[in-house]
């Protein structure tokens, strides 16, 4: 079965470079949340969207911008990056607000 | 943002026992709840859902208990491979989806 896609995997990026994190759903999935894990850390919600529109932000800093595309695919634009914002980063899709949602492998992203 | 709560551990036990991990939410609204199972440096993968009072698979059950906004995580004849952090979700969002985590219950279990 289909799952969720992230891209890339991994991502090296020096300080104030930007980044662009990649989620495609699993197919007939509307619903697309982002997550970010720091080491021993619990996922910390940052933003989700439900039919192309946000539909809840979390913890997301002003540095970060996301939105959800014609085809449900989500990017996640993070600019002046900063050491901190190294983490897994991870998405999960959802088909309607009541189901299960399932997560993708995550980008790794690395700021040195 | 509604909590949910859990006991962080870690919990050691030996194979073949029997454990049972707590999660409280905040907040009655929650239509459903869902366990997740994360190993290290992995993304979360589904382990239950919980829509009414309760789902049992194999050797895990959960229960839901709306009076006392708690729901349990049973695990029965522990297994090496069962060592991980089980994450505690609830699903508050009507039709647009609002998943809010807890921080997660580490389990270890020793041969």
């Amino acid at each position: 079965a289909a799952g969720v896609i992230q891209s890339p995997r991994h991502l090296i990026k020096e300080k104030r470079e930007t980044a662009t994190l990649k989620c495609y759903p699993i197919p007939r999935h509307d619903t697309v949340y982002w997550y970010q894990q720091g080491p021993g850390q619990d996922p910390q919600f940052l933003i989700s969207f439900y039919e192309k529109m946000q539909s809840d932000k979390g913890s997301i800093p002003d540095r970060f911008s996301a939105q959800q595309f014609s085809d449900y695919h989500s990017e996640l634009n993070m600019s002046s990056l900063e050491l901190g914002d190294s983490a897994l980063y991870f998405c999960a899709s959802q088909r309607g607000g009541y189901t299960e949602a399932f997560f993708g492998q995550g980008t790794r992203l690395t700021v040195v | 943002r509604k909590e949910v709560e859990q006991d962080p551990g870690p919990f050691n036990v030996p194979e073949g026992a029997t454990v049972a991990f707590n999660c409280t939410y905040s907040n009655s609204a929650s239509q459903s709840f869902f366990w997740y199972r994360q190993d290290c440096r992995k993304e979360p993968k589904l382990l239950m859902s919980v829509y009414s009072s309760g789902n049992e698979d194999g050797r895990f059950t959960a229960q839901l208990n709306r009076a006392s906004q708690y729901i349990s995580l049973l695990i029965r004849d522990s297994k090496l491979s069962d060592s991980a952090t089980y994450l505690c979700v609830g699903n508050y969002g009507g039709s647009q989806g609002n998943l809010i985590f807890g921080k997660g219950t580490k389990l270890s279990v020793k041969p």
